[in-house]
């Protein structure tokens, strides 16, 4: 199956500064690609997500860049708050068919204030 | 509120014991996705309904089971279990005009 992983499993930021959290994906066949906060002891909550024929997507403090040359998935977060703090995953699928997500295993935020 | 209900929210049951997990996807949402997230581990993907049907199954047990009902409501059933299904469970849904909404999860703790 496809493979989703993250290369920090753990990064910690002061508060202000921008944060940033990479992902890497195994499926060059993934035409999309989510971003989702996860606070302790709840739900995955999205972020942004972007689409394969793009290469960047802003939202609000957010940022995602897609390096489709090389597989990888970029977070990018302004001005990081202590609100901040929670695991983040990356995740993958494919439009068309089985459009089930893939996850990647994680990396915590920690927002030192 | 998502709009995805999980129930129950905590669950403690014994080894050999059946549980039902029940998730209600959020209104006009036709597809249903179970998945697993052990302490401090991404989340494994179990299986998906799409409009009553199974679409897609993933790294789900033999001794784990899942339906989507006419009303689209899903539910997993997990028997035999064991001390390494403790875990939370998510359910999310998504539909043609809305992404991946997740529920809150249940957290099942076989003791």
């Amino acid at each position: 199956g496809e493979s989703v992983g993250l290369h920090l499993p753990t990064l910690s930021v002061q508060e202000g500064d921008n944060s940033i959290i990479n992902c890497a994906y195994s499926n060059s066949a993934s035409d999309y690609f989510i971003w989702y906060k996860q606070e302790s002891g709840k739900g995955p909550q999205f972020i942004i997500d972007i689409r394969s024929n793009m290469d960047k997507r802003q939202g609000q403090r957010v940022t995602v860049l897609l390096n489709k040359t090389v597989k990888h998935l970029s977070l990018q977060i302004a001005a990081t708050q202590p609100g901040d703090s929670a695991v983040y995953f990356c995740a993958e699928t494919h439009q068309t068919g089985a459009n089930n997500l893939f996850f990647g295993t994680g990396t915590r935020l920690t927002v030192i204030p | 509120d998502s709009g995805v209900t999980q129930t129950p929210k905590h669950l403690i049951t014994a080894t050999g014991q059946r549980v039902t997990l029940r998730c209600s996807p959020r209104s006009g949402d036709l597809s249903v996705y179970w998945y697993q997230q052990s302490l401090d581990q991404g989340l494994q993907f179990l299986i998906q309904y799409y409009n009553g049907e199974e679409r897609a199954k993933g790294n789900i047990l033999e001794r784990f089971s899942a339906q989507q009902f006419p009303d689209l409501h899903s539910e997993l059933n997990l028997s035999s279990l064991e001390l390494g299904d403790s875990a939370l469970y998510f359910c999310a849904s998504s539909g043609p005009y809305y992404g991946y909404t997740f529920g809150s999860g249940t957290r099942l703790t076989v003791v």
